[in-house]
């Protein structure tokens, strides 16, 4: 079974452009995680998309937006980048939604953007 | 608020020896904790996980203990080898909180041949 596939693995962008990341989750997963991960902040959650819907939100400025597919696909962009936003940016798929039942989260293997 | 907070940023142990990584999270309303390994350019990868209805879980050459009165998670290591060494992330969800995961800032642990 293939896990979480994160595409692209690399991205150079300057700052004020915008950005679009993929993240395909393992067959059947039907809930997507996203989260940062840089040095100094660690790994921190931007949002959770269930069935099309953002499920839930992290404390990211209004420039980092999702989306979901009817396949359960996800995409994410950032838009006007500033340099603080180089990072490893990582996808997370599960199961469900986790409201009534935990279920593990998988993660893939991440893109790593970094802005100039 | 929530927070999870690691103990040690770095732990140096011997090949074969056990390894015990700890972590200490402050929101009462978590009810399950997961510990993830991440290894150079990879994504986090699933360890072993708890509920809190439980105190102990084993898997293999890995157990983690849970100890809800002092909010502390460990995560123990047995005959630790070379391909253990990466960064260990402790992770909580709160009740009610979806799939969202508040993570610590990571223990690097590195195993000496």
């Amino acid at each position: 079974k293939a896990g979480v596939t994160q595409t692209p693995r690399y991205l150079i962008k300057t700052r004020g452009q915008q950005v679009t990341l993929s993240c395909s989750p393992i067959s059947g997963h039907r809930s997507v995680s996203w989260y940062q991960q840089t040095p100094g902040q660690g790994l921190q959650f931007l949002f959770e998309y269930f069935s099309e819907t953002q499920r839930n939100k992290g404390n990211f400025p209004g420039r980092f937006s999702g989306r979901q597919f009817s396949n359960s696909r996800s995409e994410m962009n950032v838009s006007t980048l500033e340099l603080g936003d180089s990072a490893l940016y990582l996808c997370a798929s599960s199961l469900t939604q986790g409201a009534q039942f935990k279920n593990i989260q998988y993660f893939g293997a991440g893109t790593r953007l970094s802005v100039l | 608020g929530e927070s999870v907070g690691l103990h040690l940023p770095t732990l140096s142990v011997q090949e074969g020896d056990n390894s015990i990584i700890n972590c200490a999270y402050s929101n009462s309303a978590s009810d399950y904790f997961i510990w993830y390994k991440q290894e150079s350019g990879k994504g986090p990868q699933f360890i072993i996980d708890i509920r809190s209805n439980m105190d102990k879980r084993q898997g293999q050459r890995v157990t983690v203990l849970l100890n809800k009165t002092v909010k502390h998670l460990s995560l123990q290591i047995a005959a630790t080898q070379p391909g253990d060494s990466a960064v260990y992330f402790c992770a909580e969800n709160l009740t009610g909180g979806g799939n969202k995961l508040t993570f610590g800032t990571g223990t690097q642990l590195k195993v000496e041949l």
